[in-house]
């Protein structure tokens, strides 16, 4: 199986700060990788498909890149309700895969 | 609107059995990808089981030979048969749909359900 490795785990920000996350694949997965927010008590939305496409009625504020096995997701000014914890997920092989998650705080 | 409603989960024995059902609205199910991701108490998110447009089905190594997905396109209904359940399936099971990429076999999960609790315990 393809092992996701997300860090940080754990982030604290500020409201306006720049952050940026990182999704490593143990293997080249192309540019299938996707990112997801999930909010407490909520199922996960997804943000970004295909490493960098974003998907309709997200903010632009979210952006995604890279390709083969290093992947970041950038939110280019925090907002009060991108506090959340967010996973990238690998489609290139079944079976698909998870990173362990980022929760972003406030600081 | 698209919209998927997970019901059926609850507290069952170890080695017992549950059927998770997945209403969908808004999309034909039988047209899609459809796909099972659970989520243990405080921890990440797992992938479950897929079932492609062509009625071919995946299982996590975690799951195969316990679980079945299968469809009721009459009903646009989604299904998970959980057989010989153990404490580690305790989750919050979550249907999705999945939309394939333009470019490759695979796609991505776009709509999902709001879940339903399954608590595996004496």
């Amino acid at each position: 199986d393809i092992q996701m490795t997300q860090s940080p785990s754990s982030l604290s920000a500020s409201v306006g700060d720049r952050v940026t996350i990182t999704c490593r694949a143990s293997q080249t997965i192309s540019r299938y990788l996707n990112w997801y927010q999930q909010k407490p008590g909520r199922a996960p939305d997804l943000l970004i498909y295909a490493a960098f496409s974003l998907q309709s009625g997200v903010p632009s504020r979210f952006s995604g890149s890279g390709s083969g096995t290093d992947f970041t997701l950038t939110i280019s000014s925090l907002q009060p309700e991108d506090f959340a914890t967010y996973y990238c997920q690998q489609s290139y092989n079944s079976p698909y895969t998870f990173g362990q998650g980022t929760k972003l705080e406030i600081k | 609107e698209m919209q998927l409603v997970e019901s059926g989960g609850g507290l069952v024995q170890p080695g017992g059995s549950l059927r998770l059902s997945c209403a969908a609205s808004g999309f034909t199910v039988s047209s899609n990808y459809m796909s099972w991701v659970r989520q243990a108490p405080g921890k990440g998110l797992e992938y479950v089981s897929v079932i492609y447009t062509s009625g071919t089905t995946y299982y996590a190594d975690s799951v195969k030979g316990r679980f079945t997905i299968s469809r009721d396109n009459s009903k646009n209904t989604l299904y998970l048969q959980m057989n010989s359940l153990r404490a580690e399936d305790t989750a919050v099971y979550y249907c999705a749909r999945e939309v394939k990429y333009s470019d490759f076999w695979s796609g991505y999960l776009d709509s999902w359900g709001q879940g339903t609790l399954v608590t595996v315990s004496s």
